[in-house]
């Protein structure tokens, strides 16, 4: 079955960096798209960052862009977020997610449990 | 790029029909057919239950379905049971930079 398996979460320091990794199994990491998705404490859901199957096109939103660098490993099965000058309102739940096909599709049909990130002195 | 608007809130009792709305423009929700919803209940992964407006993936209930009119989506849940209880997101595709958006998020109360 599909899994996916998000690493590399804690406190970390404002300005500082921190990587997070999603593992993949139970399907072919390299035929499908992938995005990282964040939830910060009683918000909403927020795109983060989206990487097309074969890494050819990645898009961030406005409020990472710039900062936030996705990729991946498909001899790895692994998908990754490096995020360097972190801010206080980056504190969220980071979720990795499939997409339907392979970057295109822009729909999410499996989803990790989540990485906790806190961004705090 | 701002949040697609949903409202914040929406209840009903066990059995009845319940409609969440995602406004957006003709930028996103109203120039493609990239909408999807998700099922969240907190703590766990969210769950997709209609892509592409109106397609349920496999395993998903029949009891919900999606719509669209001009640049409004709309999620609807018949037969609303208790384990429908959840926070319900829409996302859509954007032909601005940033690709893809989601809705502000409604919290679904069963009565």
């Amino acid at each position: 079955q599909v899994q996916l398996v998000e690493t590399g979460g804690g406190v970390v320091q404002p300005g500082k960096s921190l990587r997070l990794s999603c593992v993949a199994s139970g399907f072919t990491f390299s035929s499908y798209g992938m995005y990282w998705v964040r939830q910060a404490p009683g918000k909403g859901l927020e795109w983060v960052a989206v990487i097309w199957y074969d890494g050819s096109n990645k898009y961030y939103a406005d409020s990472v862009k710039g900062r936030f660098t996705i990729s991946r490993d498909n001899s790895k099965n692994t998908l990754y977020l490096q995020m360097n000058s972190l801010r206080a309102e980056d504190t969220a739940v980071y979720y990795c997610a499939r997409d339907l096909c392979g970057g295109s599709c822009y729909s999410n049909d499996y989803w990790g449990q989540g990485t906790l990130v806190t961004v705090s002195s | 790029q701002s949040a697609l608007t949903q409202p914040a809130s929406v209840s009903g009792s066990p059995g009845q029909s319940i409609t969440i709305s995602c406004a957006g423009t003709s930028s996103d929700v109203g120039g493609y057919n990239y909408v999807s919803w998700y099922q969240h209940h907190p703590g766990k992964a969210p769950k997709l239950m209609i892509y592409d407006v109106s397609n349920r993936p496999s395993g998903v209930s029949n009891r919900f379905s999606g719509s669209k009119s001009g640049n409004t989506a709309s999620l609807t849940i018949s037969g609303l049971q208790a384990e429908d209880e959840a926070d319900y997101y829409c996302s859509s595709y954007t032909s601005s930079s940033t690709l893809y958006v989601f809705g502000t998020g409604t919290k679904v109360t069963v009565l």
